[in-house]
């Protein structure tokens, strides 16, 4: 079962803007990953925040964690047209033998030059 | 540096045949090793993976099966396929779970 919902669905904005993107979970996590889909190709990892820590930042990337919320939020500042792709969180079981990630459905950004 | 490889890229297969797809990793040992399905738009599905040598672990009951001869390699197989097999399907690994996962770059397969 999918726990990660990110929310909204589909966002459009201006390049230059930011671009917040939300996603929550129904469970106990280790951590909570964000990536990175370009249409067509593989997923690239953007950070990893671990459920002890509430920010995180990398490059134009800053990502928070509110375990008390399950929620999480990546924030992309001065987007840009390259920026165009979808944006999957996944969370990181914290039961014992957890070793796979439960992926959402994404959000779809368009960056509009 | 560890890579990656996921090969055909692009498969166009009749209901019924036999299906392999392979996933090699480099530069890295004892990898865990995953088989995701992603639906047109949608997330990812895991299906399958594993910890080690001949250790499959399934998520979702299908006609599909894994297999993992080498430490290194990772196989999804099918007797037969449905229409309902097509879709995006991506490997991945990680060093060790449920850490950070690097994807392929994905098997588009068409079942017609």
């Amino acid at each position: 079962s999918q726990q990660g919902e990110e929310d909204p669905q589909a966002l459009s904005i201006q390049e230059g803007e930011n671009a917040t993107m939300n996603c929550s979970y129904k469970t106990s996590i280790n951590n909570l990953q964000w990536y990175r889909q370009n249409s067509g190709r593989g997923l690239v990892h953007l950070i990893l925040i671990r459920s002890n820590e509430r920010e995180k930042h990398s490059g134009r990337l800053r990502v928070t964690l509110d375990t008390s919320k399950k929620s999480s939020s990546l924030l992309i500042t001065a987007s840009r047209a390259a920026d165009t792709a979808s944006y999957f969180c996944a969370t990181g079981g914290s039961g014992a033998g957890s070793y796979q990630l439960t992926f959402g459905k994404g959000t779809k950004l368009s960056v509009i030059p | 540096s560890q890579t990656i490889h996921q090969w055909p890229a692009t498969l166009v297969q009749p209901v019924g045949s036999p299906l392999s797809l392979e996933c090699t990793v480099e530069g890295t040992s004892n990898p865990n090793l995953y088989w995701y399905r992603q639906a047109a738009g949608r997330g990812l599905q895991l299906l399958f993976y594993s910890v080690g040598i001949g250790q499959i672990s399934s998520e979702v009951p299908q006609n599909l099966s894994a297999s993992r001869p080498q430490d290194r390699q990772f196989i999804l197989s099918s007797k037969k396929l449905l229409l309902s097999d097509s879709g995006f399907y991506l490997c991945a690994w990680s060093a060790r779970g449920p850490d950070t996962q690097y994807f392929g770059p994905g098997t588009r397969l068409t079942v017609l």
